[in-house]
């Protein structure tokens, strides 16, 4: 059983195309996360939804927008996709918001943009 | 601003050695901190979740420890082995403003046979 799954795995699009990723966790969590792995590997928290309602919003740009249409459920689109979008896109769930809890991690979306 | 910090940033070692990875956080104020493990080109998967109140945690071969105070935890690795090749992350969750984790940027082992 996946417990976060992501698709499509990979994706690769040209610039200025819009995509999405999706993610679904069937672990029951209250809370989901996206977070970017660039090329030096750094992981950085973009959105977080906790019972389908935005939580953490952090500077990305508006190109960006994550929907939660449930609480199992949390959607990425990219619009107007740039090269700097090229990277890896990690989506994370936890039982509750809060900090307090451990993060569950899906299998990343590779996003190349050429 | 809270910033985590992993040294070494690769480390090889022969098979059957101990060994230690650090992780440094500035800000104390932390609710936990959780060490990850990522093979290439996969996910994250949790290795051991510590709270601000514990101070060490086991699994298996793997004991992490934290010092909140010094803004210290270290993930001991006993009698490496070829499959703990893997990239090793540390992250902590803030207390302060929105609660998120802050990553590390990583210790690459190789763990030679």
């Amino acid at each position: 059983d996946t417990a976060v799954s992501q698709t499509p795995k990979y994706l690769v699009t040209q610039m200025g195309n819009d995509k999405s990723i999706k993610c679904e966790q069937n672990l029951g969590h209250d809370t989901m996360y996206w977070y970017k792995q660039d090329s030096k590997k750094f992981l950085k928290i973009m959105f977080s939804y906790n019972n389908k309602e935005l939580i953490i919003n952090e500077t990305v740009p508006n190109r960006f927008s994550p929907k939660s249409p449930d609480k199992a459920h949390l959607n990425l689109h990219i619009n107007s996709l740039e090269l700097g979008d090229s990277a890896v896109y990690f989506c994370a769930s936890s039982p509750r918001a809060g900090g307090r809890y451990e993060q569950y991690f899906g299998p990343g979306t590779r996003l190349t943009v050429t | 601003k809270q910033e985590v910090t992993q040294i070494p940033a690769a480390l090889s070692v022969p098979e059957g050695e101990n060994l230690v990875l650090n992780c440094s956080f500035t800000d104390s104020a932390i609710y936990n901190l959780q060490w990850f493990r990522q093979d290439p080109g996969k996910g994250l998967t949790s290795l051991l979740l510590i709270q601000s109140s514990q101070r060490e945690q086991t699994s298996g071969r793997l004991n992490a420890s934290l010092d909140k105070s010094s803004g210290r935890s270290t993930l001991y690795i006993a009698a490496s082995q070829p499959g703990d090749s893997a990239t090793y992350l540390c992250a902590v969750s803030t207390t302060s403003g929105t609660y998120k984790y802050i990553f590390g940027t990583g210790t690459r082992l190789k763990v030679l046979a």
